[in-house]
């Protein structure tokens, strides 16, 4: 089956503690990216890659940080800095620049803090 | 930048009866696109239905359409005989043509609720 895979569902974090997220796509897309939605919220983005070994910050980038060292691989890591990381976190991806292209999301997790 | 303004932050419908979700958005572009996702109580993001701003012509998804005004920077979905399976958060989102890295902007959302 192609698609987008994120785990784990659920996460807890303790104070001072850095925390990946993980998401993973098997649809051949070169761009992929991680969205936080918070509640009454819409869908705010984190970070973007467009291609391996390369990203961009998003609009809310700070106390978060990510790798890209494979296409199909996108790893969120909250570090300690981001004093307010209870969310839900979605991953996307797409097939890149390309006119009409569509975002496909991945089933999202749940990170609380302990 | 641009933003996107859901007004309504919930509906209701009955079942098999028809309902419209509001969006605006700003913009000072002339190539566009828009967007409608679902999100029901797995939270897992679904795309309903996709307007390119060049067309003029309405998207239409089976039971559902979009009313695509771009003078007035406006961009609703109508949902027809409404479902059961229909009820969740509904987002509205644009996507620009020239930035680099193809970002959604969402709306704040829409809940619907549809009543048997």
């Amino acid at each position: 089956d192609g698609g987008i895979t994120q785990s784990p569902k659920y996460l807890f974090r303790k104070e001072g503690q850095n925390v990946t997220l993980s998401c993973e796509q098997n649809l051949n897309h070169d761009a992929m990216y991680w969205y936080r939605q918070d509640p009454g919220q819409g869908l705010r983005l984190i970070y973007y890659s467009q291609i391996v070994n390369d990203f961009q910050k998003g609009d809310i980038a700070e106390g978060y940080s990510v790798s890209r060292e494979k296409k199909e691989s996108f790893p969120l890591t909250v570090t300690s800095a981001q004093k307010n990381p209870t969310a839900f976190y979605l991953c996307a991806s797409s097939i890149g620049q390309i006119r009409q292209e569509t975002q496909y999301f991945g089933p999202g997790t749940r990170l609380l803090v302990l | 930048a641009q933003t996107v303004t859901q007004s309504q932050p919930e509906m209701s419908v009955q079942e098999a009866e028809t309902v419209t979700l509001s969006c605006t958005y700003d913009t000072s572009e002339s190539d566009y696109y828009l967007f409608w996702y679902k999100q029901p109580p797995s939270r897992q993001m679904i795309l309903v239905i996709r307007q390119e701003a060049y067309k003029q012509q309405n998207a239409t998804e089976n039971r559902f359409s979009v009313n695509f005004q771009k003078a007035a920077k406006s961009f609703s979905l109508k949902i027809s005989d409404s479902q059961l399976g229909d009820a969740a958060m509904y987002f509205c989102a644009y996507r620009s043509s020239m930035e680099y890295g193809n970002k959604l902007v969402f709306g704040a959302g829409t809940i619907l609720r549809v009543k048997s």
